[in-house]
């Protein structure tokens, strides 16, 4: 079965600094990664995602993430990040469902 | 073009109730899933719908239904309703759910259980 580790559940950070959102996969076929976020009392937003070609995904708002095949790993980074950017994220893989993991909670400080 | 919308957006029942949530998707959206968010189980897929036919279910117990409607349309209804059903229960739409192409989210729908 698929299923994906986000590794940290908070991640605090001061506005103009850059952030990493960490993230692994569990999969043995062929996987299609997002990244979601989640701002308060709204439901979830693609930021990006990565179903084949070239490991660096650019997405939304600034986002981007890397697919390591070896590493097992989807990490999400921004180079610079705003009091905005403070939400939950949620990295997922596709298993014609969506599976979710844990979310981390993105704390962006002035 | 009109994103997903779902209806109420909150809700409060007492235990035993049961209760019908509404989800309309995007326009030319055929396939609908319908997600549980709670603080404890986070993110938990439901069941998806393409075409009136559930083609997808987890792991959830039979008080747990939907449907879908010739227009897309979807319910889901929770039966003899308990206070652990208290989530924000998310409905996605897609053009297909083929497992790549996005899903697009409701705001959701928070219920109470009381």
């Amino acid at each position: 079965a698929q299923s994906v580790t986000q590794l940290d559940s908070q991640v605090p950070v001061f506005e103009e600094a850059p952030v990493e959102l960490r993230c692994n996969y569990s999969s043995s076929v062929s996987v299609y990664l997002f990244w979601y976020v989640q701002y308060p009392n709204q439901g979830l937003q693609l930021l990006l995602k990565y179903l084949s070609g070239s490991t660096l995904v650019k997405g939304i708002n600034g986002f981007e993430a890397e697919f390591n095949k070896s590493q097992t790993s989807f990490h999400l980074r921004k180079p610079s990040v705003h009091i905005s950017d403070t939400a939950e994220y949620f990295c997922a893989v596709s298993d014609r469902k969506l599976i979710f993991g844990t979310g981390t909670r993105l704390q962006v400080f002035p | 073009k009109a994103g997903v919308t779902q209806t109420p957006r909150y809700l409060i029942k007492t235990r035993g109730q049961q209760v019908t949530l509404s989800c309309s998707p995007i326009s030319g959206h055929r396939s609908v899933s319908w997600y549980q968010q709670t603080p404890g189980q986070g993110l938990q897929f439901l069941f998806e719908y393409f075409s009136e036919t559930q083609r997808n279910k987890g792991n959830f117990p039979g008080r747990f239904s939907g449907r879908q409607f010739s227009n897309s349309r979807s319910e889901m209804n929770v039966s003899t309703l308990e206070l652990g059903d208290s989530a924000l229960y998310l409905c996605a739409s897609s053009l297909d759910g083929t497992g790549f192409d996005e899903q697009f989210f409701g705001p959701g729908t928070r219920l109470t259980v009381l």
